[in-house]
């Protein structure tokens, strides 16, 4: 079956430090990949967009890699803050075929002082 | 600033109504979607649109309408509210790219409770 798995247990970290947070998935041949940061009673929020042919994208303390082969993207936050702390989605559009989004279920990151 | 308005923000009604939740973007974003997010489900898609008069159905339609009659607007109607509808609604608009690659923008989110 088709799906998108990001770990459900909460990532504590120590202010500082970086927080790296996993998306696998299994059949399915995404034409791109997004994150995004999702923060408690409120609408999630785009951070950043990567494509199948690159492998690596970064956005100021941000880094996605994408590795079609292994089926997995992996997010790392640098220096992370507690202002960090939230649930971060990633979400893949299936294939060239569709335009629709297919969210996991996210990963809650609490940085701690 | 452009933004993206859900409303009610929370909503509690009774099996059998029918329920009407709003969605208003001023983005001027030709595309539109209506997800739920359950624990353990993340957001699923409930109907999209990608224009005026145009609506599709995502993959937890049953139940669920929506109509564009407008740039701004698409409407989520539930025709007879049950408890497994009972959710957080989100709406999320996009603009039109010719690669079909973009982000989206999330609304604030419905809380929907059927008693």
């Amino acid at each position: 079956s088709q799906k998108i798995e990001q770990n459900s247990e909460a990532l504590n970290i120590q202010e500082g430090k970086t927080a790296t947070l996993t998306c696998n998935y299994t059949n399915y041949s995404p034409a791109y990949l997004q994150w995004y940061r999702q923060d408690p009673g409120r609408g999630p929020v785009f951070l950043l967009l990567i494509r199948e042919n690159e492998k690596e994208k970064r956005k100021e303390r941000l880094k996605v890699t994408f590795d079609t082969t292994l089926k997995q993207s992996l997010f790392h936050i640098t220096a992370s803050q507690p202002a960090d702390s939230a649930t971060y989605l990633c979400a893949l559009v299936p294939s060239y075929n569709t335009d629709k989004l297919i969210f996991g279920t996210g990963t809650r990151l609490q940085v701690f002082p | 600033d452009a933004e993206i308005t859900q409303s009610p923000r929370h909503k509690i009604t009774e099996t059998g109504r029918q329920v009407t939740l709003a969605c208003h973007q001023t983005w001027n974003h030709n595309n539109m979607f209506w997800y739920r997010q359950d624990l353990g489900h993340g957001l699923r898609l409930i109907h999209y649109s990608y224009g005026v008069q145009d609506t599709n159905k995502g993959e937890v339609s049953d139940g669920y309408s929506v109509s564009r009659s407008n740039t701004e607007d698409l409407p989520l109607t539930l025709e007879s509210a049950a408890s497994s509808q009972t959710s957080v609604y989100f709406c999320a608009s996009s603009p039109f790219s010719s690669d079909k690659i973009y982000e989206q923008y999330f609304g604030p989110g419905t809380r929907l409770t059927v008693t």
